[in-house]
């Protein structure tokens, strides 16, 4: 079975702070992909990254960068001198992936970040 | 980038009546749309899998009498709550799998249902 794990409820940070958004997974499957979400208040998700399981290359976008470690099944997130903006509740997703194409996404429990100015 | 519409946003009604929630992928066919459902403060769960021209799969805990899903053409999936209750209030977001690259889906914006 697949699960997604996200021990952080809430964060609170002060802005330009950095700050790391853990996301843990499980799967038995070899190939697989993984995500990361945004929603913020308004309640829409905003996707942020999608990686697959033979991709273990470290991603920087902006502020925001991705490690995958699959030695540790891990998929962190970092958020470098965060902004007020970034407040939302962020969720890491696992689908599998199979020939028949994109599977539904199991999602973890969110982190809500707080950041205040 | 690909758009997927949800219609409504936000629908107060009721207790007893039927809402119906449409997922609409806008410049892409989808076979293939998932909806979900998200408790206040909670994670979003998988209610079912919608597939065109087919029955939806549905997971295990989901009412499929209730939640009926509809996915009668290649950019059109719809879900109705029938005779809703209170604890049917929550937020339902749907997404579409690109029928073309199969590799991706895309969310809409959610409908925030509300039964009183």
């Amino acid at each position: 079975a697949q699960k997604v794990t996200q021990a952080q409820t809430e964060i609170s940070v002060v802005e330009k702070e950095d700050v790391t958004l853990d996301c843990v997974y499980e799967t038995r499957d070899t190939t697989y992909y993984l995500f990361w979400y945004k929603q913020p208040p308004s309640g829409e998700l905003v996707f942020l990254i999608r990686r697959n399981s033979f991709d273990e290359q470290n991603e920087i976008s902006g502020r925001y960068s991705w490690n995958f470690q699959k030695s540790t099944s891990s998929f962190n997130f970092t958020i470098t001198a965060s902004q007020v903006v970034d407040s939302a509740v962020y969720f890491c997703a696992l689908s599998e992936g199979k020939n028949t194409g994109f599977q539904k996404l199991v999602f973890g429990t969110g982190t809500r970040l707080l950041v205040s100015p | 980038g690909a758009v997927v519409s949800q219609h409504p946003s936000w629908v107060i009604c009721k207790s007893g009546t039927s809402v119906k929630i449409e997922c609409r992928s806008l410049d892409f066919q989808a076979t293939t749309m998932f909806w979900y459902r998200q408790f206040p403060k909670q994670s979003l769960m998988l209610m079912a899998t919608s597939n065109e021209g087919s029955k939806a799969t549905y997971e295990q805990g989901v009412e499929k009498d209730k939640f009926l899903i509809n996915h009668a053409s290649l950019t059109l999936s719809t879900l109705t709550v029938t005779s809703a209750h209170p604890e049917d209030s929550s937020f339902y977001i749907c997404s579409a799998r690109d029928s073309g690259t199969n590799t991706e889906a895309f969310f809409g914006q959610g409908t925030r249902l509300t039964v009183v």
